[in-house]
């Protein structure tokens, strides 16, 4: 069964607690992506990656890191740093790029809600 | 920097009718405009995309339209139904300099169709 899991569904973090969230894809695809969703906000980007051991900042990557050792799985660590981490968080892949130099379709996870308790 | 502007941000239109959501982007540096449909609690789906050679695609009742000079593209639903009513967003990549391979998504709208 191929496709892009996250995990957990849910999660709850004590105030001060680094916390991972996973994400594994099965795709072989190149490119990964872990967006925060705020009510209002849209879809942000925290950080991205478009191969193993490389990864970009997004727009907002303060309080969180990441890693791509290997190439089916990119883990989403919220550190204490992280203000107000309350959010839904979406992971995402994509071949890098399809029909030469243009982009193609990216996947989604179904998504971990994290609660600061 | 890279951003993806969307309007509207709500969307209210009776069934039968258009909707038109537009999208603009800061870069010129961008190729791919895909367009998302994310129904509540569950995951953004593609529901269309278009790239920088093309200036139109349409599928059924779904098309979209890319204005490179004016840095713009737009969905459009014509006959819309009940369950059109979602969140839809845009979105854009990065093709060039220091945000290569970036995908950057609009703010969203949320469409509701009446019955």
């Amino acid at each position: 069964d191929g496709g892009i899991t996250q995990s957990p569904k849910y999660l709850f973090r004590k105030e001060g607690q680094n916390v991972t969230l996973s994400c594994e894809q099965n795709l072989n695809h190149d490119a990964m992506y872990w967006y925060r969703q705020d009510p209002g906000q849209g879809l942000r980007l925290i950080y991205y990656s478009q191969i193993v051991n490389d990864f970009q900042k997004g727009d907002i990557a303060e309080g969180y890191s990441v890693s791509r050792e290997k190439k089916e799985s990119f883990p989403l660590t919220v550190t204490s740093a992280q203000k107000n981490p309350t959010a839904f968080y979406l992971c995402a892949s994509s071949i890098l790029w399809g029909q030469g130099v243009f982009g193609t379709e990216a996947f989604f996870g179904q998504g971990t809600r994290l609660t600061v308790v | 920097g890279e951003n993806v502007e969307q309007h509207p941000s709500t969307l209210s239109v009776q069934e039968g009718d258009s909707a038109v959501i537009k999208c603009t982007y800061s870069d010129s540096a961008s190729n791919y405009f895909p367009w998302y449909k994310q129904e509540l609690g569950k995951r953004p789906q593609l529901i269309i995309d278009i790239r920088s050679n093309v200036g139109e695609k349409k599928d059924q009742r779904i098309a979209v339209t890319l204005n490179k000079t004016a840095k713009h593209f737009s969905l459009h639903i014509t006959e819309t139904q009940p369950e059109d009513s979602a969140v839809y967003f845009c979105a854009a990549k990065w093709t060039a300099g220091t945000s290569y391979g970036k995908l950057t998504f609009g703010q969203g709208t949320i469409l509701t169709v009446h019955p």
